[in-house]
C-alpha cells in the first residue's frame, strides 16, 4: 500500500518568513495530492491540492510543487501570518474519491 | 460549497454504552464517505469506507462488530461505537466525495471527540 513521509513535524517561523513542508510517497500510481490544515478540535480544511498531469500549483500565498519522478512534493506558504499557526498535512491517493493516505503532520508556528 | 455535517461535536459517557455519530453531506451527494479515527498530536487513520447502499469495507485491524457503518442514503452515513471501552475514546472524523466526471476533493466534517468514562 501507499506510504506517505511528512517532514518536519514542527516548524517555527517569524510573521512574514516563508514555510516550506516536504512529502515523499511510496506509491507510483498516487496521482492525486491534497494538502489540509487541520486548527485544534476541528476537522481537516483542504487549502489546496494537485494532480499529477502539473508540476506546481499556486492559490494566493500558497503554492505546492510535484516531482513525480522523484514522488516527492511540497507545501510553500509565503509571508505567514500567525493565523496561519495549525498543523499541516499532506495526503496521496490514486484518486481525489478515493482513499487517501496521510503524512504524519506538521504542526507550523507563525511567531508574531 | 462542499460542507459536510458532523454530529454530535463532542460526547461523555460510560463504560458499555453505544454511541451513534452522524456525517451529512450538505450540499452535495457523496457516493463515498470514509471514517478516520486521530489520536491525539497523531495523523488520520482510515478505519472504513462506505459506498451509498453497499456494505462498507473496513482498514486492517478495524473490528466491523465494533464499529458498525450505515450509509443508507447518498447524504448521510453513520457510526456507531458499540459497547464503548475507554480505550475507544478517540476523535473520530468522517469525509465524503464523489466519483464520476470530475471527481471532486474529500471534504471533512468537524469531527467527534468521544469519551469514554
Amino acid at each position: 500500500g501507499e506510504n506517505v513521509e511528512q517532514h518536519p513535524s514542527t516548524l517555527s517561523v517569524q510573521e512574514g518568513d516563508s514555510a516550506v513542508i516536504k512529502c515523499t510517497y511510496s506509491d507510483s500510481a498516487s496521482n492525486y495530492f491534497p494538502w489540509y490544515k487541520q486548527e485544534l478540535g476541528k476537522g481537516p480544511q483542504l487549502i489546496i491540492d494537485i494532480r499529477s498531469n502539473v508540476g506546481e500549483k499556486k492559490d494566493q500565498r500558497i503554492a505546492v510543487t510535484l516531482n513525480k519522478t522523484a514522488k516527492h512534493f511540497s507545501l510553500h506558504i509565503t509571508e505567514t501570518q500567525p493565523e496561519d499557526s495549525a498543523v499541516y498535512f499532506c495526503a496521496a491517493s490514486r484518486s481525489s474519491a478515493r482513499q487517501l493516505t496521510f503524512g504524519s503532520g506538521t504542526q507550523l508556528t507563525v511567531l508574531p | 460549497g462542499a460542507v459536510v455535517s458532523q454530529h454530535p461535536s463532542r460526547v461523555i459517557c460510560k463504560s458499555g454504552t453505544s454511541v451513534k455519530i452522524e456525517c451529512r453531506s450538505l450540499d452535495f451527494q457523496a457516493t463515498t464517505m470514509f471514517w478516520y479515527r486521530q489520536f491525539p498530536k497523531q495523523s488520520l487513520m482510515l478505519m472504513a469506507t462506505s459506498n451509498e447502499g453497499s456494505k462498507a469495507t473496513y482498514e486492517q485491524g478495524v473490528e466491523k462488530d465494533k464499529f458498525l457503518i450505515n450509509h443508507a442514503s447518498l447524504t448521510l452515513s453513520t457510526l456507531t461505537v458499540t459497547s464503548a471501552h475507554p480505550e475507544d475514546s478517540s476523535f473520530y472524523i468522517c469525509s465524503a466525495s464523489t466519483q464520476g466526471a470530475g471527481n471532486q476533493p474529500q471534504h471533512f466534517g468537524d469531527g467527534t471527540r468521544l469519551s469514554i468514562l
